[in-house]
């Protein structure tokens, strides 16, 4: 069936550094991959996505890039703060009205920033 | 961006009762809704994907004489955990498809304790 493995499960940086998480996906027919960022407690925040017609994205500090190719992509967070951290989970799912956009969740990686 | 509601955000009941959890899409119509259900420190695991006037689509494993989902309009959908024992203790997020893309908006979750 269709899986999303996601790493590292822990990420700890300094404050100021960049981090990367990595996910890949198994269902070639993916064509949309949200990245989501959780604070203990409440809900998933949808932080940036891209779509397989496109190889990467940026916004201010956020980027995510894709390899369809390869079937993954990657979250990337440049000079970090320590609000950035929480777990961040990425996602895989099949776009358009005809499918039922399900998202296929990654384990989730918990990123702390050390001041 | 689109504003989803949970209700309640956090219950306790008695092994063996039963337990309502409502979803929201307060300014917008959601044709789908998912239900997920997330374990401390764990993914979220899809349980059910609800869409309006029509039978909820159950992934593997999920009893669905267990977790009932009504999706009886376009804003509301229920979830509803029948004869809830201790290991249905869990955190439930529900989430609202927004329109031809699959850009998922998320409620804040409810947490069940079931003693």
């Amino acid at each position: 069936g269709e899986n999303v493995e996601q790493h590292p499960s822990t990420l700890s940086v300094q404050e100021g550094d960049s981090a990367v998480i990595k996910c890949t996906y198994s269902d070639s027919a993916s064509n949309y991959f949200p990245w989501y960022k959780q604070e203990l407690g409440k809900r998933p925040q949808l932080i940036i996505d891209i779509r397989s017609n496109v190889g990467e994205k940026k916004d201010q500090r956020i980027a995510v890039t894709l390899n369809k190719t390869a079937k993954h992509f990657s979250l990337h967070i440049t000079e970090t703060q320590p609000e950035d951290s929480a777990v961040y989970f990425c996602a895989a799912s099949r776009d358009g009205s005809s499918n039922t956009g399900k998202l296929i969740f990654g384990q989730g990686t918990t990123l702390q920033v050390k001041p | 961006g689109a504003v989803v509601s949970q209700h309640p955000s956090r219950v306790i009941c008695k092994s063996g009762t039963s337990v309502k959890i409502e979803c929201r899409s307060l300014d917008f119509q959601a044709t789908t809704m998912f239900w997920y259900r997330q374990f401390p420190k764990q993914s979220l695991m899809l349980m059910a994907t609800s869409n309006e006037g029509s039978k909820a689509t159950y992934e593997q494993g999920v009893e669905k004489d267990k977790f009932l989902i009504n999706h009886a309009s376009l804003t509301l959908s229920t979830l509803t955990v029948t004869s809830a024992h201790p290991e249905d203790s869990s955190f439930y997020i529900c989430s609202a498809r927004v329109g031809f893309y699959n850009e998922q908006f998320f409620g804040p979750g409810t947490r069940l304790t079931v003693l």
